[in-house]
């Protein structure tokens, strides 16, 4: 069973603090990954992706992927309120899989 | 913008119904999934297609099949409903992974299944 793990949570991080979300993969074939947020109610949104080593950055949102060690991770610097959220890790397979493998998601929590 | 639309946010269901769900996509997508949610699962793929008329098994097929007739249209169908099936169904489409790049998959609102 291919898998994709993350600490369920709930995480809490003071506004205005750098939130860090974990995600760990079995398959070692996995070619890219996804960071989505879901807001409670709601439907997943991409936040980034990522499919080489080392860091990718957008706005104050950095995914880190290190193959080596099957580790991806997603910072947030100066959270918010707003930030407050499921955030879903997902990897996809080897060339030519088209399905995500999704983790259960991490509970993050940004207090005032 | 893509816009991937489900037929009902809310259903409610007796058990040993059939139950189609209904999912479009306006982005001519040629890749489309249905997953089902629930607390401490996480996302979970039911089945996916790739064109019209193909489709693949997901990781939890049983008690459901698909039909895809038209690209922009993805359908769940529940044969016999059972207290089980009750969750959160969501719809994504995408792209296909063309050279080595990704795309995201883009999800619809989901539609919250009761069985009762």
């Amino acid at each position: 069973q291919k898998e994709v793990e993350q600490n369920s949570g709930p995480l809490s991080v003071p506004e205005g603090a750098i939130a860090s979300l974990n995600c760990t993969y079995s398959d070692r074939g996995s070619q890219s990954f996804f960071w989505y947020r879901q807001y409670s109610g709601k439907s997943p949104e991409l936040i980034m992706f990522i499919y080489s080593n080392g860091d990718k950055e957008d706005g104050r949102f950095t995914a880190q992927l290190n193959k080596a060690s099957q580790y991806v991770s997603l910072l947030i610097r100066d959270s918010q309120p707003s930030d407050s959220a499921t955030y879903l890790c997902a990897a996809r397979g080897n060339f030519g899989n088209e399905k995500l493998t999704f983790g259960t998601g991490t509970r993050l929590t940004i207090i005032p | 913008d893509v816009k991937v639309t489900q037929s009902s946010r809310y259903l409610v269901k007796r058990t040993g119904e059939k139950v189609f769900l209904e999912c479009v996509q306006d982005m001519d997508h040629e890749n489309m999934f249905w997953y089902r949610q629930d607390p401490g699962l996480g996302l979970r793929l039911i089945y996916f297609s790739y064109d019209v008329k193909m489709k693949e098994k997901g990781d939890i097929p049983e008690g459901y099949s698909v039909s895809r007739e038209k690209k922009e249209r993805f359908s769940l169908i529940l044969e016999s409903a059972s207290t089980n099936q009750t969750s959160m169904y969501l719809c994504a489409s995408s792209l296909p992974h063309v050279g080595g790049i990704s795309y995201e998959q883009y999800f619809g609102p989901g539609t919250r299944l009761t069985v009762t």
